[in-house]
């Protein structure tokens, strides 16, 4: 089944201590992203990766991080997490609309099931 | 930056046809997406405009029109399954930034 997977689903954790959430497709998609989301905001887009290695800041990425060692994995890393990161995250994946053809993630962007964070 | 507007809240009786308005200003456009979002869970995907005009899928349609920088959802036969909150999206090069996002009550 095609899916994209984040792992934990909900954590509860302190100001400081490091943390990782997961995120991982089983699609080939060159384009993932991570959204956080918020109350009134919306949709907010913290990092994206258009390929192994090739990584980018979306509106949003201070106090975050995000490596692509490999295709399918996206992980999201808060070296020190505060209360103001408290929110509901999204990770993203799709295939890659070449940039000589209105480039960017193409029409199909499919999400993970979210992971409810909450930093106290 | 990026400014994407619409709606904060609709509702609409069941079988009855509801626009949902979306404005954007934005420093570049690519393509603009609208998604559904269900309470609790994960947006899926309706459509995506890159050209102006309307494209129609089923009972649900998305008009673009760059000049304007505005675009319009259109839910037709509306089902109490249809409540939900409805988000703009606009692609710029890599980037995606989303509205606000419109919340939909279907009323019987």
């Amino acid at each position: 089944e095609a899916q994209v997977t984040q792992n934990p689903r909900y954590l509860i954790t302190v100001t400081g201590k490091k943390l990782t959430v997961t995120c991982s497709q089983n699609m080939n998609h060159e384009y993932m992203s991570w959204y956080r989301q918020d109350p009134g905001l919306g949709l907010r887009q913290i990092y994206y990766s258009m390929n192994v290695e090739v990584t980018d800041k979306g509106d949003v990425p201070e106090g975050y991080k995000v490596s692509r060692k490999e295709k399918r994995n996206f992980p999201l890393i808060l070296e020190s997490p505060s209360p103001n990161q408290t929110s509901l995250y999204f990770c993203a994946s799709s295939f890659l609309i070449p940039a000589g053809l209105a480039g960017g993630p193409s029409y199909e962007q499919y999400f993970g099931p979210g992971t409810r964070l909450t930093v106290t | 930056g990026q400014n994407i507007d619409q709606p904060t809240e609709m509702t609409a009786t069941e079988g009855a046809i509801v626009q949902i308005n979306c404005t954007y200003q934005t420093s570049g456009f690519n393509g603009l997406f609208w998604y559904q979002q269900h309470a609790g869970e994960a947006p899926t995907f309706l459509s995506y405009n890159v050209l102006d005009g309307l494209e129609e899928k089923g009972r649900f349609s998305s008009f673009l029109s760059r000049s304007k920088g505005y675009s319009y959802l259109l839910l037709k036969e509306l089902q109490m399954k249809d409540s939900a909150s409805y988000l703009c999206a606009v692609t710029n090069d890599y980037k995606l930034s989303f509205g606000a996002g419109t919340t939909v009550t279907v009323r019987a």
